[in-house]
């Protein structure tokens, strides 16, 4: 089957690190994604990992995939306001076709509180 | 560059009437994906079009159908509109067939908000 879980809340005090854990089941996902969307505005792409990396750091965001039990995280160090949006995860499952299409976490809204 | 683009930006209908929604893509994308968002579904894939032609669909049922143009834009159609099709609607496009291999050089767009009544 194709599901991708996350927590569905997260708050945390600006300065600290926030981590947005998430879980999938189709163990044939190349890539897995994470995505930041501010209210009115569109997904916007944060990072992805193959999933043959255990880990990836861009800047204040660091990825950490762990395939074996199917957990990806997202760590943000130094947490702003600004980066408090709605947070997904999505991998890429084979479709019909031998396409492939994003599924999707229902996503984990990240409160920074000052 | 300018971004993706959709028109319009919110739209209210009623039961069984159907919709149109546009997607202009960055400049230069030949791909357009669609996408439906609702609070208890999240992001479900409709289809993606590719120089004109649908290369990839997801599990929708027939009323939801798509065409793309020959500059790239596209247009999704949702006819005998229901209440639970009340989402926002997001396209994203990318230079090459997001379906093929990897999702990042795929752009959203801000999406439009359909409410039915």
């Amino acid at each position: 089957g194709e599901d991708v879980e996350q927590s569905l809340f997260l708050s945390v005090r600006e300065g600290d690190s926030s981590v947005i854990n998430c879980t999938y089941t189709d163990s044939s996902s190349t890539y897995l994604y994470w995505y930041k969307q501010e209210p009115g505005a569109g997904l916007q792409l944060l990072t992805y990992i193959f999933s043959n990396m255990d880990m990836k750091q861009d800047q204040r965001l660091t990825v950490l995939l762990n395939k074996k039990d199917k957990h990806l995280s997202l760590r943000i160090a130094d947490t702003q306001t600004g980066d408090s949006a709605i947070y997904f995860c999505a991998e890429s499952h084979y479709n019909a076709g031998n396409n492939r299409k994003l599924i999707w976490g229902l996503g984990t809204s990240l409160a920074v509180n000052p | 560059k300018a971004g993706v683009t959709q028109t319009p930006r919110y739209l209210i209908k009623t039961r069984g009437q159907q919709v149109t929604l546009s997607c202009s893509p960055i400049s230069g994308h030949r791909s357009v994906s669609w996408y439906q968002q609702t609070p208890g579904q999240g992001l479900q894939f409709l289809f993606e079009y590719f120089s004109e032609t649908q290369r990839n669909k997801g599990n929708f049922p027939g009323r939801f159908s798509g065409r793309q143009f020959s500059n790239s834009r596209s247009e999704m159609n949702v006819s005998t509109l229901e209440l639970g099709d009340s989402a926002l609607y997001l396209c994203a496009s990318s230079p090459r067939l997001a379906g093929g291999v990897n999702y990042n050089e795929q752009f959203f767009g801000p999406g439009t908000r359909l409410t039915v009544l």
